[in-house]
């Protein structure tokens, strides 16, 4: 099993539309969890960490659920500039060490 | 703020030829730094991490090495550069949680 999987897509969705990623991690000790973004043939960007409460930010909603290690992206209204691809990124426990999902490629049109 | 530099940003060396790539951060002490690899279409690979000055860990068996001679400088060097090296290549810092890229290194070998 992937230490972290997630659907790798792409996602084709019309501007507006509401979209939602998810990520399963294999690791019950992991304590950080975030979303990344990384545009095409550029760096990953932190776009949200993930706390378990679950958080907001704007049209970005987080969620996590530490009993089924599972946690979700929820994207409203979508705009274009959205179009990137989505990490799921999962402590490992040690040193700060993060491992990063494959990523799920979002692409909105008009 | 902090802030973080990789160069060169593109790169194209021949098979067997060396490498060294710097990576440099500002506004911050004592950082956590990593070196991570993307080949095309694949998920970020760890090559490297350091703690502190001459502490380096590595993740993966392979053909680089890196090193820290300053608190906030990082290097990735290979001795003969092999096709499969080709990717790539990101630093990132991080204090506690979080991790934040650089801006990232084309490598192609040919």
């Amino acid at each position: 099993r992937k230490e972290v999987e997630q659907d790798p897509g792409p996602f084709n969705v019309p501007e507006g539309a509401t979209v939602a990623f998810n990520c399963t991690y294999s690791n019950s000790a992991s304590q950080s969890f975030f979303w990344y973004r990384q545009d095409c043939r550029k760096e990953p960007k932190l776009l949200m960490s993930v706390y378990s409460s679950g958080n907001e930010d704007g049209r970005f909603t987080a969620q996590l659920n530490r009993a089924s290690q599972y946690i979700s992206l929820l994207i409203r209204d979508s705009k274009l500039s959205d179009s990137a691809t989505y990490l799921c990124v999962v402590d490992t426990g040690t040193a700060s060490k993060l491992t990063f999902g494959t990523g799920t490629r979002l692409q909105v049109t008009l | 703020s902090q802030t973080i530099h990789q160069w060169p940003a593109t790169l194209v060396q021949p098979v067997g030829s060396p490498l060294s790539l710097e990576c440099t951060v500002e506004g911050t002490s004592n950082p956590n730094l990593y070196w991570y690899r993307q080949a095309a279409g694949r998920g970020l690979q760890l090559l490297f991490y350091s703690v502190g000055i001459g502490q380096i860990s590595s993740e993966v068996p392979q053909n680089l090495s890196a090193s820290r001679p300053q608190d906030r400088q990082f290097i990735l060097s290979s001795k003969k550069l092999l096709l499969s090296d080709s990717g790539f290549y990101l630093c990132a810092w991080s204090g506690t949680r979080e991790q934040f890229f650089g801006p990232g290194t084309r490598l192609t070998v040919l």
